[in-house]
This record gives C-alpha cells, sequence and structure tokens, in this order.
C-alpha cells in the first residue's frame, strides 16, 4: 500500500527559530513530490520535487528531496507567525495522476 | 493569479438525497481532480479527468459518485444518495499537465444530516 508518513505531527516555535518538516514516502510508481501549506482552507501549492539532492526555495522556505532514503524535508528559516498552518507533503503518482498525502505537520508559531 | 473556484462553500443535505458540488478549474488546465478531507483525516484521492473521462478513481468512488465537465469551465462531483459518512471537506484541484502541480480550490464542507 502507497504510504506517505509526516513528522511530526505537531511543532510549537517562537518567532525567529527555524524549523524542518519531514516526509518520508514508500510508493509503486513515484513521480514526484510536493508540499503544500493548508491554513483555513485550501492547500497552496510551495515546492515540487521530481529530483535528489537539488535544493528548492522561495524566501524563508526550501525543500529537498533523497530519492534514495525516501524523505524529503521542508526548511523555515526565521519563522513568522504568519508561518502558522498545516504544512502538507505528497507524493504524485505515475500512473492515474493522483496525489497520495501524509497527515500533515501542524506548525504553530508564537509571538 | 488564476485560482480553482468551488460551490457553496457549506452545503448541508437530507441523508438520502443528491448533491452536486461545483468547481471552475484554472482556465487553461487540462487535469482536475477530486479529493477529500474527513475531519481530523488525511486528505485522500477520489477522481481524476482528463479529456472527457476519468482517468483514475479510487475505492471510495463507488457508483454512488459521478463526474462531469457539463461545459467549457466547469467541473462538478455529485453524489447520488448521500451517507452520514460522505460528511468531509471536497476539494478540487487542477493542473496544466500531469506533470505539473495541482492546485487546489477552497473546498466545500458537505455536512450530511
Amino acid at each position: 500500500e502507497d504510504k506517505v508518513v509526516q513528522s511530526p505531527l505537531s511543532l510549537v516555535v517562537h518567532e525567529g527559530d527555524t524549523v524542518t518538516l519531514n516526509c518520508s514516502y514508500e510508493v509503486t510508481n513515484f513521480r514526484s513530490l510536493l508540499w503544500y501549506k493548508q491554513e483555513k482552507k485550501a492547500p497552496t501549492f510551495l515546492f515540487m520535487l521530481t529530483s535528489s539532492g537539488i535544493e528548492k526555495k522561495s524566501g524563508r522556505l526550501s525543500s529537498i528531496l533523497d530519492k534514495k532514503e525516501l524523505f524529503s524535508i521542508l526548511n523555515i528559516t526565521a519563522t513568522q507567525t504568519g508561518d502558522s498552518a498545516v504544512y502538507l507533503c505528497a507524493v504524485d503518482m505515475e500512473y492515474g495522476n493522483k496525489l497520495v498525502f501524509g497527515a500533515g505537520t501542524i506548525l504553530r508559531v508564537k509571538s | 493569479e488564476p485560482e480553482v473556484t468551488q460551490t457553496p462553500s457549506h452545503q448541508v443535505t437530507q441523508m438520502g438525497q443528491e448533491v452536486i458540488l461545483r468547481c471552475v478549474p484554472i482556465s487553461n488546465h487540462l487535469y482536475f481532480y477530486w479529493y477529500r478531507q474527513i475531519l481530523g483525516q488525511k486528505v485522500e484521492f477520489l477522481v481524476s479527468f482528463y479529456n472527457n473521462e476519468i482517468s483514475e478513481k479510487s475505492e471510495i468512488f463507488d457508483d454512488q459518485f459521478s463526474v462531469e465537465r457539463p461545459d467549457g469551465s466547469n467541473f462538478t462531483l455529485k453524489i447520488r444518495s448521500t451517507k452520514l459518512e460522505d460528511s468531509a471537506m471536497y476539494f478540487c484541484a487542477s493542473s496544466s499537465t500531469e506533470n505539473q502541480p495541482q492546485h487546489f480550490g477552497d473546498g466545500t464542507r458537505l455536512s450530511i444530516l
């Protein structure tokens, strides 16, 4: 069965801290791994990763994929209260065009 | 920035009734999807749709569910005879190609009484 596991399940940090969110996967037909941020409603796309070792960066957020060890990390530096959200990791399957989601990491940034 | 729009934002229906959830995908996107998220659980794939037909569906997507692209802009999910366990947030998503990221709408919260 295809599986995506995120850790930790939840995290509370102070503004300015750096956080690392983890995502491991076991799937049969991997195409890419995606990170989304979910606040009140829609998951908002952050990154799509297809190749190992290539860091994707957007402002204070960055992510990298290891296809040999089957995991990805999402880093957020200098956290702000606006980073408080659920961060979702999903694997895009080669056949069938479907995303398999992890349970998410709830991040709370305290001021 | 273009976005996926879903209506209604909240739908309350009696068990056994039919519901239609509506989505307007991003205009130049060709691949469409429905997902659902039961409260406190993971986002789950329901169905993908391309070129006017279903590409893939999950075990959840049984005979009670159907999808349609009735015109050039809308994409709908119909549940024929709702059950209590259909209560969930339903998300529509679209992508330009099968290799591009899926972009999600704000969801329809479906409550079955």
